[in-house]
């Protein structure tokens, strides 16, 4: 089972529409937890961070469910320039100075006129 | 624009050629990261540097030799690598302490070998 899983999509929707992301992550131990995006050939960059009381940026929404180890997107008014590629990226721990990042397979979306 | 910079941009070699890849950072981060990229596929990490040792090695083939000569700098020496390494190498940076905080990439090298 992979550590970090996603639906690899592709989530196809029109400009305006709302679309969720959904991601499970396997180690109970994972300490943090964000959203990065990624253009096409170019550098993962951080989305926002996820939070159990929820994270909210302009149109984007993040959740964290740690009973069940779940962790969810939401994107509203869809643009055309949210295209991209959305990476579920778990951090974890495994001493006081050392942690790692783990990435799901990202979820590809694509905006339509 | 990213705080975390990566040299070459692209780099084309030869399966007997030794190259380095460098990646720089003045956020005052203490742990850097060499992660692999393959074509639609997600990062793997490589390597994890915290306060300026090897904390993490993810079983990566010998052939690549990470560096890190100071806290802001980062290297990864490659020699005798195979078609299958052609790849993009992320590098990143993160600030370290009792909670875990999000990580900062630079824009990566593409790396071709033939």
């Amino acid at each position: 089972r992979k550590e970090v899983e996603q639906d690899p999509g592709p989530f196809n929707v029109p400009e305006g529409a709302t679309v969720a992301f959904n991601c499970t992550y396997s180690n109970s131990a994972s300490q943090s937890f964000f959203w990065y995006r990624q253009d096409c050939r170019k550098e993962p960059k951080l989305l926002m961070s996820v939070y159990s009381s929820g994270n909210e940026d302009g149109r984007f929404t993040a959740q964290l469910n740690r009973a069940s180890q779940y962790i969810s997107l939401l994107i509203r008014d869809s643009k055309l320039s949210d295209s991209a590629t959305y990476l579920c990226v778990v951090t974890i721990r495994f001493s006081s100075n050392t942690g790692k990042l783990i990435f799901g397979q990202g979820t590809t979306l694509q905006v339509k006129p | 624009d990213t705080e975390v910079t990566q040299t070459p941009k692209h780099l084309v070699m030869g399966m007997t050629n030794k190259k380095s890849l460098k990646c720089e950072q003045h956020m005052g981060h203490r742990a850097m990261y060499w992660y692999k990229q393959k074509a639609k596929k997600p990062p793997e990490l490589m390597f994890v540097y915290s306060y300026e040792k090897l904390s993490i090695n993810e079983s990566v083939p010998s052939r690549f030799s990470p560096e890190c000569p100071n806290s802001s700098l980062l290297n990864l020496h490659l020699h005798a690598l195979q078609p299958e390494d052609s790849a993009l190498y992320l590098c990143a940076s993160s600030q370290e302490g009792d909670r875990g905080t999000e990580a900062f990439f630079g824009q990566g090298t593409r790396l071709t070998v033939v």
